[in-house]
């Protein structure tokens, strides 16, 4: 069975940083590509950005809200996804989900999120 | 760039079909056949219930279907049930610069 479970959210200030962790079981890590995809209180859903497999070049795409200001990383040897965010905004909190990502924005396993919540 | 436009809410009684439109352009939906559906409960993830605009994921009921023609993307569930009520998204990929592009999300109620 596939799981993801994610770790890291917090209350931060505007302007700080957080680095959330998914760890990823049930499934060939090393294979996969995977997104991070967040969803503001109340509101929908917003892709973040995805890292694919490091035999496709473990190459990162980022939304053009949070480009320059978040990294997605992996660790294949620990089975985990790493989004690494910086210079936070208010707009961008939010439950942050880790997904596999197949067939082209497919997002078919999810893990429950966590919660980023930026304030002052 | 926008979202996709799906519409706020849609309703029906137990056993009747509903349908979930997802209009978008030809940038993303109208230029691939690469577009999923989610569903999401209050407070728990979402669920894929279909992927490249009309395959089902193994365990999703044969009640729910999904089509597309030209720009717009569509969900159909048949025979409504209780448990169906929830929010629905549909997500088409936009190219390797956009990559990939949610609708605003619709809320089913069963009446």
């Amino acid at each position: 069975e596939v799981q993801l479970v994610e770790s890291g959210g917090g209350l931060v200030e505007p302007g700080g940083s957080l680095k959330l962790s998914c760890a990823a079981s049930g499934f060939t890590f090393n294979n996969a590509w995977l997104s991070w995809v967040r969803q503001a209180p109340g509101k929908g859903l917003e892709w973040v950005g995805r890292i694919k497999s490091k035999t496709d070049g473990a190459t990162t795409d980022s939304a053009a809200p949070v480009k320059g200001r978040f990294t997605i990383s992996r660790d294949d040897s620990k089975d985990t996804l790493y989004l690494q965010m910086s210079s936070l905004k208010t707009e961008d909190t939010a439950v942050y989900y880790c997904t596999t990502d197949t067939s082209l924005g497919s997002f078919d396993s999810w893990g429950r999120g966590t919660l980023v919540s930026v304030s002052s | 760039q926008s979202a996709l436009t799906q519409p706020a809410s849609v309703s029906g009684s137990p056993g009747q079909s509903i349908t979930i439109s997802c209009t978008g352009t030809s940038s993303d939906i109208g230029g691939y056949d690469l577009v999923s559906w989610y569903q999401q409960h209050p407070g728990k993830a979402p669920k894929l219930v279909i992927y490249e605009v009309s395959r089902r994921p193994s365990g999703i009921s044969s009640r729910f279907s999904g089509s597309k023609s030209g720009n717009t993307a569509s969900l159909t569930i048949s025979g409504l049930q209780a448990e169906d009520e929830s929010d629905y998204y549909c997500c088409s990929y936009a190219g390797s610069s956009t990559y990939v592009m949610f609708g605003g999300g619709t809320k089913v109620t069963v009446l």
